[in-house]
């Protein structure tokens, strides 16, 4: 079992709707989770991050953490073409170790 | 403020032979971790250093090596190269002692073929 896990997708969303990204973990020690965008070509950016239980929200974006479940996920609001990309999310491990999942691509369709 | 330089950002080898890549963080982080990225495994964590010292090491062989020196920057190496070592190289700064303590940042990556 991977310690993060994505579906690779893609995600297709038209514009201006609401794409939700989801992660899992497996480490239950897992404590901080980080989101982060990949342009094709480019290196991964980050958008967010969570440490506690809930929602967090930042402009379009919302992350919410649920460690009862171990699971993470990535809410983008009004959704853009420009938001296409592979979202990663990413967890902080028990060892200590920032662990990647595979990533998810979300394509916005105009 | 400059962020994470990753050099060269591109490089041709052939097998067998060794590579050094280098990465320069982001002022003030004294965190530096690698990854290698590949269409089929995403991101695999390969070592971080903090203050010079390894920290905590993924799951490669012992050809892939690293360090850390006294300004942060830091290298990594590939000994004996095999072509299923063409990847994105990425390197990663952060100021945290601890991973995750602080959000990590990526440099552009070096783009490693080996023929």
């Amino acid at each position: 079992q991977k310690e993060v896990e994505q579906n690779s997708g893609p995600l297709s969303v038209p514009e201006g709707a609401i794409a939700s990204l989801n992660c899992t973990y497996s480490d239950r020690g897992s404590q901080s989770f980080f989101w982060y965008r990949q342009y094709s070509g480019k290196s991964p950016e980050l958008i967010m991050f969570i440490y506690s239980n809930g929602d967090k929200e930042d402009g379009r974006f919302t992350a919410q953490l649920n460690k009862a479940s171990q699971y993470v996920s990535l809410l983008i609001r009004d959704s853009q073409p420009s938001d296409s990309a592979t979202y990663l999310c990413a967890g902080v491990t028990g060892f200590q170790k920032l662990v990647f999942g595979t990533g998810t691509r979300l394509l916005v369709s105009p | 403020k400059a962020g994470v330089t990753q050099t060269p950002r591109y490089l041709i080898k052939t097998r067998g032979q060794q590579v050094t890549l280098s990465c320069s963080p982001i002022s003030g982080h004294r965190s530096v971790s690698w990854y290698q990225q590949t269409p089929g495994q995403g991101l695999q964590f390969l070592f971080e250093y903090f203050s010079e010292t390894q920290r905590n090491k993924g799951n490669f062989p012992g050809r892939f090596s690293g360090r850390q020196f006294s300004n942060s920057r830091s290298e990594m190496n590939v000994s004996t190269l095999e072509l299923g070592d063409s990847a994105l190289y990425l390197c990663a700064s952060s100021r945290g002692r601890q991973a995750g303590d602080t959000e990590a940042f990526f440099g552009q990556g070096t783009r490693l073929t080996v023929v």
